[in-house]
């Protein structure tokens, strides 16, 4: 099973109005929760990058919330634009002493904004 | 910067030939990842290297990939022989130290085998 779900699948929304993804995982020990926006054709571009200790962290219309204790974090994009069509991909990296842990992706969300 | 540069860009082969991936970091970054993507699949890592030393393989599918970084501007992702199944999208990435950088990733680079 895998360790990260996000849902939905695939969306498809109408331009300026918002949405919300979601990315619920069981990787243990959490080091750090990151949200990647991947073009068609393109390589993943960082979002966002969350430690257990926050909340909530914002990268312009893009707001994620990380809840680590019912280990949940969601993606919100405000006011959404035909640029925001994309794969939102969550991934869960796993605390190690000193090297950068281990990886668990979640196999993404697929958002469509149509005018 | 030019940012992650990874070569070529496109790559048709047939099964049973050496395929061989190229990417070039960005300049002071000190990690280095390697990642395939599928449709079926999604998004996995194949290896990361800290200071040109591999440091965890784990995700190396068999003993076909190889992988290796020469110097800190450049790495190589060997697959001998390929298989179709191996068709997909290699993405490198790289970063600074620690575990709460961002990383950048390349452009990639699709690979075909028929």
């Amino acid at each position: 099973k895998n360790q990260v779900e996000q849902s939905p699948q695939s969306l498809i929304i109408l331009e300026g109005k918002n949405c919300t993804l979601q990315c619920n995982y069981t990787v243990s020990p959490f080091s750090n929760l990151r949200w990647y926006k991947q073009d068609t054709g393109r390589g993943p571009v960082s979002l966002t990058i969350m430690t257990f200790s926050e909340n909530t962290k914002s990268n312009g219309r893009y707001t994620a919330t990380l809840d680590a204790d019912t280990k949940q974090s969601s993606l919100h994009i405000t006011a959404s634009q035909l640029s925001d069509s994309a794969s939102y991909i969550c991934v869960v990296i796993s605390m190690t002493t000193d090297s950068w842990g281990k990886f668990q992706f979640g196999a993404g969300t697929q958002v469509v904004v149509t005018p | 910067d030019a940012g992650v540069i990874q070569s070529p860009r496109h790559e048709v082969t047939e099964m049973g030939q050496e395929v061989t991936l190229r990417c070039k970091p960005i300049s002071g970054h000190d990690y280095l990842f390697w990642y395939r993507q599928t449709m079926m699949r999604g998004l996995e890592l194949l290896i990361y290297f800290n200071n040109n030393v591999p440091i965890d393989d784990s995700g190396m599918p068999e003993d076909r990939f190889s992988a290796k970084m020469p110097n800190a501007s450049f790495s190589t992702l060997k697959i001998q022989p390929s298989e179709p199944r191996d068709s997909a999208v290699y993405f490198c990435a790289s970063s600074f130290s620690r575990s709460g950088d961002t990383q950048y990733f390349g452009p990639g680079t699709r690979l075909t085998v028929l």
